[in-house]
């Protein structure tokens, strides 16, 4: 079983559907990560958090630490959303790992249709 | 400013042959992480720099893979005797102090024929 784990894998949505992303994670963390990977392999981070909820936009991120899990929310999804976006923990220190190094999910393959 | 930079994009090589893979951080970044990328998978950590020494480098997956920042900026991949295996992309990111952010090169296609 991975560390990360994200659902769904691949994901379609029609353009302006409200989109949700999940990560769970089994490790202890000192951040969560999440990262937008667009077809030829550029990596944008988009958030990084350790508690509560961040946006950005229309992106929405957030972490509940007790359940192990965070959400990726995109609000008025439009085509040029259509990425890869992966979940990436920072592990804490005391659970092993250099503090800093990624451990990443496998990623959600998002496509938004017009 | 300018990003992180990674040189060369393509590379093909043959299988056993030796190739350096560079990634240019941003400037005054001192953590410097290598990870590898298979078609279809997420990322995977390869090595941490934290300044000039690699203070986790762990996820080499053997001693044919070795990786240097002597100055503590730029940072060298070294792959020997490579195998079709080897074939992936290599990413590179850097953070200001290992603990925030990480910024990610564009990453070098590595394909071993």
């Amino acid at each position: 079983k991975n560390e990360v784990e994200q659902s769904p894998q691949n994901l379609t949505a029609q353009e302006g559907e409200f989109i949700t992303i999940n990560c769970s994670y089994s490790v202890g963390i000192s951040a969560l990560h999440w990262l937008q990977q667009h077809p030829g392999g550029g990596i944008v981070s988009l958030f990084m958090l350790s508690s509560g909820k961040k946006k950005h936009g229309r992106l929405i991120a957030t972490i509940n630490i007790q359940e192990k899990h965070s959400s990726l929310h995109i609000t008025a999804s439009h085509p040029r959303d259509s990425a890869v976006y992966i979940c990436a923990a920072t592990s804490a220190p005391n659970y092993g790992g250099s503090q800093g190094n990624l451990i990443f999910g496998k990623g959600t393959k998002l496509s938004v249709k017009p | 400013g300018a990003g992180v930079s990674q040189t060369p994009s393509n590379k093909v090589t043959e299988k056993g042959k030796y190739v350096e893979l560079r990634c240019d951080p941003i400037s005054g970044h001192t953590a410097l992480y290598w990870y590898r990328q298979s078609l279809g998978q997420g990322p995977e950590f390869l090595i941490y720099f934290q300044g000039t020494g690699a203070a986790d480098d762990s996820g080499l997956p053997n001693d044919r893979f070795f990786a240097v920042r002597p100055e503590g900026s730029v940072s060298t991949l070294k792959i020997q005797r490579t195998e079709r295996g080897d074939s992936a992309v290599y990413l590179c990111a850097s953070s200001l102090d290992g603990l925030g952010k990480q910024y990610f090169g564009p990453g070098t296609r590595l394909t071993v024929t």
